[in-house]
Protein backbone atom coordinates (compact mmCIF):
# COMPACT_ATOMS: atom_id res chain seq x y z
CA UNK A 1 0.00 0.00 0.00
CA UNK A 2 1.13 3.44 -0.60
CA UNK A 3 1.79 5.55 2.30
CA UNK A 4 0.90 9.42 2.65
CA UNK A 5 3.20 11.18 5.28
CA UNK A 6 1.85 14.87 6.02
CA UNK A 7 3.63 17.87 8.07
CA UNK A 8 3.77 19.10 10.22
CA UNK A 9 0.29 17.35 11.80
CA UNK A 10 -0.34 20.86 13.48
CA UNK A 11 0.24 24.27 12.79
CA UNK A 12 -0.71 27.64 14.43
CA UNK A 13 -0.60 30.57 12.43
CA UNK A 14 -2.56 33.93 12.36
CA UNK A 15 -4.40 35.28 9.33
CA UNK A 16 -2.39 36.52 6.37
CA UNK A 17 0.09 34.26 7.33
CA UNK A 18 1.31 31.84 4.31
CA UNK A 19 1.30 28.72 5.44
CA UNK A 20 2.32 25.23 3.52
CA UNK A 21 2.14 21.65 4.12
CA UNK A 22 3.73 18.84 2.59
CA UNK A 23 2.40 15.45 1.44
CA UNK A 24 5.29 12.54 0.90
CA UNK A 25 4.36 9.39 -0.80
CA UNK A 26 5.84 6.23 -0.06
CA UNK A 27 6.38 5.39 -3.84
CA UNK A 28 5.94 7.74 -7.20
CA UNK A 29 2.24 8.71 -7.58
CA UNK A 30 2.83 11.17 -10.38
CA UNK A 31 0.09 13.49 -9.95
CA UNK A 32 -2.28 11.58 -8.89
CA UNK A 33 -2.96 13.54 -5.58
CA UNK A 34 -5.56 15.45 -4.70
CA UNK A 35 -6.07 17.89 -1.05
CA UNK A 36 -9.53 18.50 0.87
CA UNK A 37 -10.34 20.57 3.50
CA UNK A 38 -12.73 19.33 6.68
CA UNK A 39 -14.27 21.79 9.03
CA UNK A 40 -15.43 20.14 12.73
CA UNK A 41 -18.97 18.79 11.61
CA UNK A 42 -18.71 18.90 7.85
CA UNK A 43 -17.62 16.53 4.80
CA UNK A 44 -14.31 16.99 3.33
CA UNK A 45 -14.43 19.32 0.35
CA UNK A 46 -11.86 18.81 -2.73
CA UNK A 47 -9.79 22.03 -3.05
CA UNK A 48 -7.42 20.43 -5.28
CA UNK A 49 -7.31 17.42 -7.81
CA UNK A 50 -4.30 16.18 -10.03
CA UNK A 51 -1.69 17.57 -7.82
CA UNK A 52 -2.04 21.36 -8.82
CA UNK A 53 -5.60 21.99 -10.26
CA UNK A 54 -7.88 24.48 -8.27
CA UNK A 55 -11.17 23.14 -8.37
CA UNK A 56 -13.91 25.70 -9.36
CA UNK A 57 -14.99 27.82 -6.84
CA UNK A 58 -11.95 27.74 -4.62
CA UNK A 59 -10.06 30.65 -3.58
CA UNK A 60 -6.78 31.45 -5.60
CA UNK A 61 -5.12 31.74 -2.59
CA UNK A 62 -5.22 27.75 -1.93
CA UNK A 63 -2.33 26.28 -4.62
CA UNK A 64 -0.91 22.78 -5.17
CA UNK A 65 2.08 21.76 -6.33
CA UNK A 66 4.72 18.73 -6.89
CA UNK A 67 4.60 15.60 -8.56
CA UNK A 68 6.18 11.70 -7.90
CA UNK A 69 6.60 11.29 -3.98
CA UNK A 70 6.48 15.22 -2.49
CA UNK A 71 3.73 18.02 -2.91
CA UNK A 72 3.32 20.71 -1.20
CA UNK A 73 -0.22 22.53 -0.24
CA UNK A 74 -0.42 26.46 0.03
CA UNK A 75 -2.79 28.61 1.33
CA UNK A 76 -0.78 32.62 -0.04
CA UNK A 77 -3.01 34.01 2.81
CA UNK A 78 -4.81 32.54 5.70
CA UNK A 79 -8.15 33.55 5.93
CA UNK A 80 -10.88 33.13 8.92
CA UNK A 81 -12.76 30.72 6.78
CA UNK A 82 -9.40 28.86 6.09
CA UNK A 83 -9.06 27.08 9.60
CA UNK A 84 -9.63 23.62 9.25
CA UNK A 85 -7.85 20.36 9.11
CA UNK A 86 -6.49 19.47 5.26
CA UNK A 87 -6.01 15.79 4.03
CA UNK A 88 -4.16 14.55 1.04
CA UNK A 89 -5.17 11.36 -1.29
CA UNK A 90 -3.37 9.52 -3.46
CA UNK A 91 -5.41 7.79 -6.49
CA UNK A 92 -2.67 5.89 -8.17
CA UNK A 93 -3.40 2.89 -6.83
CA UNK A 94 -5.56 0.67 -4.49
CA UNK A 95 -6.35 0.91 -1.67
CA UNK A 96 -6.57 4.69 -1.85
CA UNK A 97 -5.09 6.48 1.17
CA UNK A 98 -5.00 9.45 2.88
CA UNK A 99 -2.75 11.71 4.86
CA UNK A 100 -3.12 11.77 8.57
CA UNK A 101 -3.85 15.38 8.01
CA UNK A 102 -2.97 18.53 9.23
CA UNK A 103 -4.79 20.80 11.67
CA UNK A 104 -4.64 24.22 10.25
CA UNK A 105 -5.40 26.51 14.30
CA UNK A 106 -5.71 30.19 14.87
CA UNK A 107 -2.30 31.93 16.75
CA UNK B 1 -28.81 21.53 -6.73
CA UNK B 2 -26.32 18.29 -6.24
CA UNK B 3 -27.06 15.95 -3.24
CA UNK B 4 -25.59 13.13 -1.73
CA UNK B 5 -27.84 11.50 1.39
CA UNK B 6 -26.75 8.85 3.51
CA UNK B 7 -28.85 6.57 5.88
CA UNK B 8 -29.27 3.60 7.55
CA UNK B 9 -26.21 4.32 10.49
CA UNK B 10 -27.03 3.77 13.99
CA UNK B 11 -26.53 1.73 16.85
CA UNK B 12 -25.32 -2.12 16.62
CA UNK B 13 -23.77 -4.94 18.74
CA UNK B 14 -21.02 -6.79 17.49
CA UNK B 15 -20.86 -8.77 15.15
CA UNK B 16 -24.31 -7.52 13.66
CA UNK B 17 -24.98 -6.66 10.28
CA UNK B 18 -26.18 -2.44 8.54
CA UNK B 19 -27.16 -2.11 5.19
CA UNK B 20 -25.92 2.12 4.62
CA UNK B 21 -27.21 3.58 1.46
CA UNK B 22 -26.26 6.61 -0.33
CA UNK B 23 -28.80 8.73 -2.52
CA UNK B 24 -28.02 11.04 -5.09
CA UNK B 25 -30.32 13.66 -6.42
CA UNK B 26 -29.13 16.67 -8.60
CA UNK B 27 -27.53 14.68 -11.02
CA UNK B 28 -27.11 11.01 -12.89
CA UNK B 29 -25.77 8.91 -10.31
CA UNK B 30 -24.97 6.54 -13.46
CA UNK B 31 -22.13 8.66 -14.39
CA UNK B 32 -19.94 8.60 -11.61
CA UNK B 33 -17.51 6.29 -9.95
CA UNK B 34 -18.78 5.90 -6.35
CA UNK B 35 -16.95 5.40 -3.30
CA UNK B 36 -17.32 4.93 0.56
CA UNK B 37 -14.90 6.84 3.30
CA UNK B 38 -15.29 6.58 6.73
CA UNK B 39 -13.83 8.72 9.47
CA UNK B 40 -14.14 6.99 13.41
CA UNK B 41 -14.14 9.95 15.98
CA UNK B 42 -11.60 12.41 16.71
CA UNK B 43 -9.65 10.16 13.80
CA UNK B 44 -8.54 11.28 10.05
CA UNK B 45 -10.29 9.50 6.91
CA UNK B 46 -10.13 6.06 5.58
CA UNK B 47 -10.90 5.28 2.15
CA UNK B 48 -13.11 1.71 2.44
CA UNK B 49 -14.76 0.89 -1.29
CA UNK B 50 -14.89 1.86 -4.20
CA UNK B 51 -17.47 0.98 -7.01
CA UNK B 52 -17.32 1.40 -11.26
CA UNK B 53 -19.82 3.29 -12.95
CA UNK B 54 -20.90 -0.19 -14.18
CA UNK B 55 -20.78 -2.00 -10.73
CA UNK B 56 -18.12 -4.31 -12.59
CA UNK B 57 -15.08 -2.71 -10.60
CA UNK B 58 -14.87 -3.05 -7.11
CA UNK B 59 -12.28 -2.34 -4.36
CA UNK B 60 -11.96 -2.59 -1.02
CA UNK B 61 -9.47 -1.61 1.93
CA UNK B 62 -8.36 -4.63 3.85
CA UNK B 63 -9.84 -3.80 7.06
CA UNK B 64 -13.27 -4.37 5.64
CA UNK B 65 -12.52 -6.97 2.73
CA UNK B 66 -14.78 -9.92 3.21
CA UNK B 67 -17.19 -8.36 5.54
CA UNK B 68 -18.48 -4.97 3.46
CA UNK B 69 -20.78 -5.64 0.19
CA UNK B 70 -20.76 -2.53 -2.11
CA UNK B 71 -23.32 -1.94 -4.78
CA UNK B 72 -24.75 0.00 -6.73
CA UNK B 73 -28.49 0.75 -8.47
CA UNK B 74 -28.09 3.49 -11.10
CA UNK B 75 -32.03 3.01 -11.64
CA UNK B 76 -32.10 4.29 -8.29
CA UNK B 77 -29.43 6.65 -8.29
CA UNK B 78 -28.23 4.95 -5.26
CA UNK B 79 -25.34 3.74 -3.81
CA UNK B 80 -25.45 0.66 -0.99
CA UNK B 81 -22.39 -0.22 1.53
CA UNK B 82 -23.78 -4.19 3.38
CA UNK B 83 -21.79 -3.95 6.52
CA UNK B 84 -21.75 -7.60 8.32
CA UNK B 85 -19.60 -9.19 11.37
CA UNK B 86 -18.67 -5.78 13.03
CA UNK B 87 -16.62 -4.93 14.94
CA UNK B 88 -16.17 -2.03 17.64
CA UNK B 89 -13.41 -0.38 15.41
CA UNK B 90 -15.94 -0.13 12.76
CA UNK B 91 -17.66 2.80 14.45
CA UNK B 92 -16.94 5.31 12.36
CA UNK B 93 -18.78 8.31 10.28
CA UNK B 94 -19.87 6.86 7.03
CA UNK B 95 -19.49 9.27 4.04
CA UNK B 96 -20.30 8.59 0.54
CA UNK B 97 -18.43 10.49 -2.28
CA UNK B 98 -18.82 10.64 -5.94
CA UNK B 99 -15.20 10.93 -7.95
CA UNK B 100 -13.44 10.81 -5.19
CA UNK B 101 -10.34 13.22 -5.75
CA UNK B 102 -11.26 14.40 -9.45
CA UNK B 103 -12.87 17.22 -10.16
CA UNK B 104 -16.37 15.83 -9.76
CA UNK B 105 -15.41 15.08 -5.95
CA UNK B 106 -18.89 15.43 -4.19
CA UNK B 107 -19.88 14.09 -0.34
CA UNK B 108 -22.38 13.69 1.71
CA UNK B 109 -22.62 14.56 5.04
CA UNK B 110 -22.01 11.33 6.54
CA UNK B 111 -24.20 8.65 8.60
CA UNK B 112 -22.74 7.60 11.86
CA UNK B 113 -22.51 4.25 12.90
CA UNK B 114 -21.93 2.96 16.41
CA UNK B 115 -20.60 -0.54 17.02
CA UNK B 116 -21.22 -1.43 20.91
CA UNK B 117 -22.94 -3.59 23.61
Amino acid sequence: DIQLTQSPSFLSASVGDRVTITCRASQGIRSYLAWHQQKPGKAPKVLIYAASTLQGGVPSRFSGSGSGTEFTLTISSLQPEDFATYYCLQLKTYPLTFGGGTKVEIK
Amino acid sequence: EVQLVESGGGLVQPGGSLRLSCAASGFTLSSFEMNWVRQAPGKGLEWISYISVSGITIHYADSVKGRFTISRDNAKNSVYLQMNSLRVEDTAVYYCARDLGLDGDYWGQGTLVTVSS
